[in-house]
């Protein structure tokens, strides 16, 4: 199972909008709607910012959004601010032998 | 409150073993499959395995298959990693997560693996 693919970095200034794709196959991302995002900063855990696609887990920001369209997923973050620069990795359920494929990661820059 | 903590993690020499724990709280762990997610140094997250519920269905990674083994114990609601024949490849930070409730991670525990 291959990882799934995501540009190594993104980078735009506080109160623009920027888009960080996920690519996979119709195997995973294409298949089901169990797409997840993290965030992630220098020495702490990842934390979920969306589920299942699109949704938002409690106290997560509604300047974090998802979306799908076929093989490729997308995690678009609103209002850029400072505290959003961080590591963000998609993930997506892949079938039952091989469940859950992580992206490589990108890095997310405010200028 | 819900919450995964893991411990285990250590230093190892290469081909040595190692036993990871998560213990659970705040949630009904019984009825849940549950994961481990693993990141090198510097790099991207990976998952490693996944357990169902009640132990019927597991999976592996195959850069850990046929040297780890994944397991649970809902009475404790504990999962493990058993990590045999250890590589220089397996060093990272291991975390137990859980992708139907989407709970929020550990803070991992480290293991390193260098003679």
């Amino acid at each position: 199972q291959s990882a799934l693919t995501q540009p190594a970095s993104v980078s735009g200034s506080p109160g623009q909008s920027i888009t960080i794709s996920c690519t996979g196959t119709s195997s995973d991302v294409g298949s089901y709607n169990l797409v997840s995002w993290y965030q992630q900063h220098p020495g702490k855990a990842p934390k979920l910012m969306i589920y299942e696609g699109s949704k938002r887990p409690s106290g997560v920001s509604n300047r974090f959004s998802g979306s799908k369209s076929g093989n490729t997923a997308s995690l678009t973050i609103s209002g850029l601010q400072a505290e959003d620069e961080a590591d963000y990795y998609c993930c997506s359920y892949a079938g039952s032998s091989t469940p859950w494929v992580f992206g490589g990661g990108t890095k997310l820059t405010v200028l | 409150e819900v919450q995964l903590v893991e411990s285990g993690g250590g230093l190892v020499k290469p081909g040595g073993s190692l036993r990871l724990s998560c213990a659970a709280s705040g949630f009904t762990f019984s009825s849940y499959s549950m994961n481990w997610v693993r990141q090198a140094p510097g790099k991207g997250l990976e998952w490693v395995s996944s357990i169902s519920s009640s132990s019927s269905y597991i999976y592996y990674a195959d850069s850990v298959k046929g040297r780890f083994t994944i397991s649970r114990d809902n009475a404790k609601n504990s999962l493990y990693l058993q990590m045999n024949s250890l590589r220089a490849e397996d060093t990272a930070v291991y975390y137990c997560a859980e992708f139907e409730r989407w709970l929020p991670w550990g803070q991992g525990t480290l293991v390193t693996v260098s003679s």
